[in-house]
């Protein structure tokens, strides 16, 4: 079954933890992003990675911190410096030649 | 800035009806626009226009993109409960040819 699969679906976050989201793809794409959605505010980028061990901050990445060991993985940190988390986050991917991205289930967190 | 703007941010119909949602953008080195359509999690594709004035069509839904005045329109036609979603336009463009959102338009179809 090809896709991405994001966990959990949901999150709890207590004052001062680190938490990590996961996000994991089968579809052989090079390109990853991790967005986060508020509501009213649309999509707003995080971080992006185009290939294995690199990757680039995107517009919001303040508070957040990712690694791209292997293709196929991609998971997003939310530090205790990210003051307001609460959030809808998405990871996406994107194949070769302008293809349109693909987005997974998404991970609701919020503040305990 | 890259910038994508959406009108209305919401709006509700009846069963039936036809809706036109907008899309506005000022993006450097623009490729493409993308419609998504989202329901409860994860945004789905719907199209990507790249030429102006070539229609793309999927059943009830179509769209056009005017690369001279910088906006894309999603219709929908007979619309149906089915179709209340927040529909989602997004831009590749800019230095990282990146894609940048707009804020989306909430469509609410009552029966």
């Amino acid at each position: 079954d090809g896709g991405i699969t994001q966990s959990p679906k949901y999150l709890f976050r207590k004052e001062g933890q680190n938490v990590t989201l996961s996000c994991e793809q089968n579809l052989n794409h090079d390109a990853m992003y991790w967005y986060r959605q508020d509501p009213g505010q649309g999509l707003r980028l995080i971080y992006y990675s185009q290939i294995v061990n690199d990757f680039q901050k995107g517009d919001i990445a303040e508070g957040y911190s990712v690694s791209r060991e292997k293709k196929e993985s991609f998971p997003l940190t939310v530090t205790s410096a990210q003051k307001n988390p609460t959030a809808f986050y998405l990871c996406a991917t994107e194949g070769q030649g302008g293809q349109p991205q693909h987005f997974g289930d998404g991970t609701r967190l919020s503040i305990l | 800035e890259d910038k994508v703007v959406q009108s209305p941010l919401s709006l509700v119909v009846h069963e039936g009806d036809t809706v036109t949602l907008n899309c506005s953008y000022e993006v450097t080195n623009f490729r493409s626009l993308l419609w998504y359509k989202q329901e409860k999690k994860a945004p789905t594709f719907l199209f990507m226009l790249t030429s102006s004035g070539i229609e793309k069509k999927s059943g009830r839904l179509s769209s056009i993109l005017d690369k001279k005045e910088l906006f894309s329109i999603l219709n929908i036609t007979a619309t149906q409960t089915g179709d209340s979603a927040i529909y989602l336009c997004a831009v590749v463009g800019g230095s990282n040819y990146k894609l940048t959102f707009g804020k989306g338009t909430l469509l609410t179809v009552n029966p």
